[in-house]
């Protein structure tokens, strides 16, 4: 069983709908979490970042994390047919280590 | 914002080459950066951590001898690929920690599609 866990889709939504995107995870000493967007060919690009549980919104982006559940989540309002990419969730312990481990990506398609 | 800038973006070499990639840190200081392989329609796959005037620390079953890093200052870090064979071909991203520490996300590069031909 892979650390973290994540849909590889694709996810294929209208434009102008919500895209929901989660991950699931094992190890209880994450505590640093992350969601990048990758279009292809090029490197991921850092969308969200938080820390422990709770919420956290900027724009039409809203990041979530249930550390009780072992669940974060990303939510694109509004979507756009340029969202449409590879979304990685990553994360890492605290004072423990410094290396993210990543899911496994999840493609979006928002179609016009 | 915190940005890294990755060159080449794109590298063809012959076989038994070498290819060096940099990875730079514009406009911080990166104590420690990180590099990853990408094959197509995967996630990232961790190959080494680099800290800044110390060697690196490689992830179990990357080859040390094949894949050389050096982290000479606070704002560059490069990856040599030794002797270059087609199963090398892949895509290579660098990223590093932001300025805030441990509470920063981490910051990528534009990646480097390399092809041993």
């Amino acid at each position: 069983q892979k650390e973290v866990e994540q849909d590889p889709g694709p996810l294929s939504v209208p434009e102008g709908a919500i895209v929901s995107l989660n991950c699931t995870y094992s190890n209880s000493a994450f505590q640093y979490f992350m969601w990048y967007r990758q279009y292809s060919r090029k490197g991921p690009e850092l969308l969200m970042y938080t820390y422990s549980s709770g919420n956290k919104e900027d724009g039409r982006f809203t990041a979530q994390v249930d550390k009780s559940s072992k669940y974060i989540s990303l939510f694109i309002r509004d979507s756009q047919p340029s969202d449409s990419a590879t979304y990685l969730c990553a994360m890492r312990p605290g004072a423990a280590g410094n290396k993210l481990t990543f899911g496994g990506g999840t493609r979006v398609l928002v179609k016009p | 914002g915190a940005v890294v800038s990755q060159h080449p973006s794109r590298v063809i070499c012959k076989s038994g080459t070498s290819v060096k990639i940099e990875c730079r840190s514009l406009d911080f200081q990166a104590t420690t950066m990180f590099w990853y392989r990408q094959f197509p329609k995967q996630s990232l796959m961790l190959m080494a951590t680099s800290n800044e005037g110390s060697k690196a620390t490689y992830e179990q079953g990357v080859e040390k001898d094949k894949f050389l890093i050096n982290h000479a200052s606070l704002t560059l870090s490069t990856l040599t690929v030794t002797s270059a064979h087609p199963e090398d071909s892949s895509f290579y991203i660098c990223s590093a920690m932001g300025q805030g520490g441990e509470r920063s996300g981490y910051t990528f590069g534009s990646g480097t599609r390399l092809t041993v031909v």
